[in-house]
């Protein structure tokens, strides 16, 4: 098992919530990643960091936002959470050759 | 935009028979990696091929990568019914964003 945590595992909220996902890793790693993925389907990358104060946009654009003031840490934000953004958050640590997943975020929004 | 494509989207064999899992991409990569999942679970990362190398093997894990075809595949010898779960291939193209590019994946069902 990788030693990459993410909180909560589910989350059910209401349109206009403001949500935030906790992502967090004690390997060292300078470079995470946040992933999205709906069911039975493709990850897109949305966020990812070289390290501390590095924040840069994935391949799939996405209302969410992200910081890094913390080698270990990595949370993602939705200011205004709506049922388009109802899906599996994956957040990732490491680099182009391994990425260790955390066991990811079911977020649905009613 | 989708770069891996896993076939068959999904693959149901009996305990101890081989399974084979496809990958084609598009663009030229520096490697190609294959992951697991498992439901409702993150992935995990179980064998990586680079551009230069043809064939590597892990423990029952054989990967193939033919990149005149643009191509990989993942067999999976003498399967058991701990390798129920959903395979992945990504691909590092070198490209401006630093993640991998993944594919639908293949869901593979072993029966006992």
């Amino acid at each position: 098992e990788a030693d990459i945590y993410q909180t909560p595992r589910y989350l059910v909220i209401g349109t206009g919530k403001k949500i935030t996902l906790e992502c967090s890793q004690t390997m060292g790693h300078d470079k995470m990643y946040w992933y999205q993925q709906d069911p039975g389907m493709e990850l897109h990358l949305i966020h990812y960091s070289y390290g501390v104060n590095s924040t840069e946009k994935g391949d799939l654009s996405s209302e969410s936002t992200v910081s890094r003031i913390r080698t270990e840490h990595f949370p993602l934000t939705l200011e205004s959470a709506r049922p388009s953004h109802t899906s599996q958050y994956l957040c990732a640590s490491g680099g182009k050759d391994t990425q260790y997943f955390g066991p990811g975020t079911r977020l649905t929004v009613l | 935009s989708q770069q891996g494509e896993e076939d068959p989207q999904a693959l149901s064999i009996q305990e101890g028979e081989n399974a084979t899992m496809n990958c084609s991409y598009k663009t030229s990569i520096n490697n190609l990696q294959w992951y697991r999942q498992n439901s409702g679970r993150g992935l995990v990362h179980l064998i990586l091929i680079r551009s230069n190398e043809r064939e590597k093997h892990s423990g029952r894990l054989r990967v193939t990568l033919d990149t005149s075809k643009k191509s990989s595949s993942l067999l999976i010898t003498a399967s058991r019914a701990a390798d129920t779960a959903s395979y992945f291939c990504a691909t590092d193209d070198g490209g401006g964003a630093d993640g991998l590019t993944f594919g639908k994946g293949t869901h593979l069902i072993i029966q006992p």
